[in-house]
């Protein structure tokens, strides 16, 4: 059936170092989002791209769409301890309206 | 921006009872709205997808008998646990999603509500 895969699974990084996760779908997608979940809390939206090779910059988080629509990444410059949560990716086939489909996520850690 | 609520928050059961779970978009009207169940340190699952007025539609392998779902608004889907057992305790997650004016729409998350079943 259609995936999307995530990777790595977890990430422990020190303060100040970059991380990025992948994203890989089985098949095109209409569009991707990212979602973020600190531990205990339920996940919030970050972002949407929706135009193949899009890449849209929130302060220091940087997201790609790849040029096939199959593939993403999030990039963080200089991580903080803020940061720490799983990072989802989700999206919809494009099929019409579907429902988002997660990746299994990202978990970071952060070392002060 | 869009806020979608969850109540309750936190539910403690005893097994064989069922547990009703709603969701409320607040300020805008949910074209659809999706139930999604999460495990510990696992991703969400999709289990059903709701729209306003129709017959849920379900996942492979979610039992639609035990997951009752009702959709009676454009701004209010409930989740009912019937017969809950310990393996049912989980973190239960409603989205709703909206037109937003463009080609694409937008899925907004409940809190969530954690479900534990003694």
């Amino acid at each position: 059936g259609q995936q999307v895969m995530q990777i790595p699974q977890y990430q422990h990084v020190q303060e100040g170092e970059d991380f990025t996760t992948y994203c890989n779908s089985s098949t095109t997608l209409s569009n991707i989002q990212w979602y973020k979940q600190r531990p205990g809390g339920h996940p919030v939206f970050l972002i949407q791209l929706v135009k193949s090779g899009e890449v849209k910059k929130q302060k220091r988080l940087t997201f790609q769409f790849g040029e096939a629509k199959k593939n993403s990444s999030l990039h963080i410059t200089a991580t903080q301890t803020t940061d720490v949560g799983t990072y989802f990716c989700a999206g919809p086939w494009v099929r019409g309206n579907t429902p988002l489909v997660f990746g299994k996520g990202t978990r970071l850690s952060v070392i002060a | 921006g869009a806020v979608v609520s969850q109540h309750p928050s936190w539910v403690i059961c005893k097994s064989g009872t069922s547990v009703k779970i709603e969701c409320r978009s607040l300020d805008f009207q949910a074209t659809t709205m999706f139930w999604y169940r999460q495990f510990p340190k696992q991703s969400l699952m999709l289990m059903a997808t709701s729209n306003e007025g129709s017959k849920a539609t379900y996942e492979q392998g979610v039992e639609k008998d035990k997951f009752l779902i009702n959709h009676a608004s454009l701004t209010l889907s409930t989740l009912t646990v019937t017969s809950a057992h310990p393996e049912d305790s989980s973190f239960y997650i409603c989205s709703a999603r909206y037109k937003d004016g463009t080609v694409q729409e937008t899925q907004y998350f409940g809190p969530g509500t954690r479900l534990l079943v003694l």
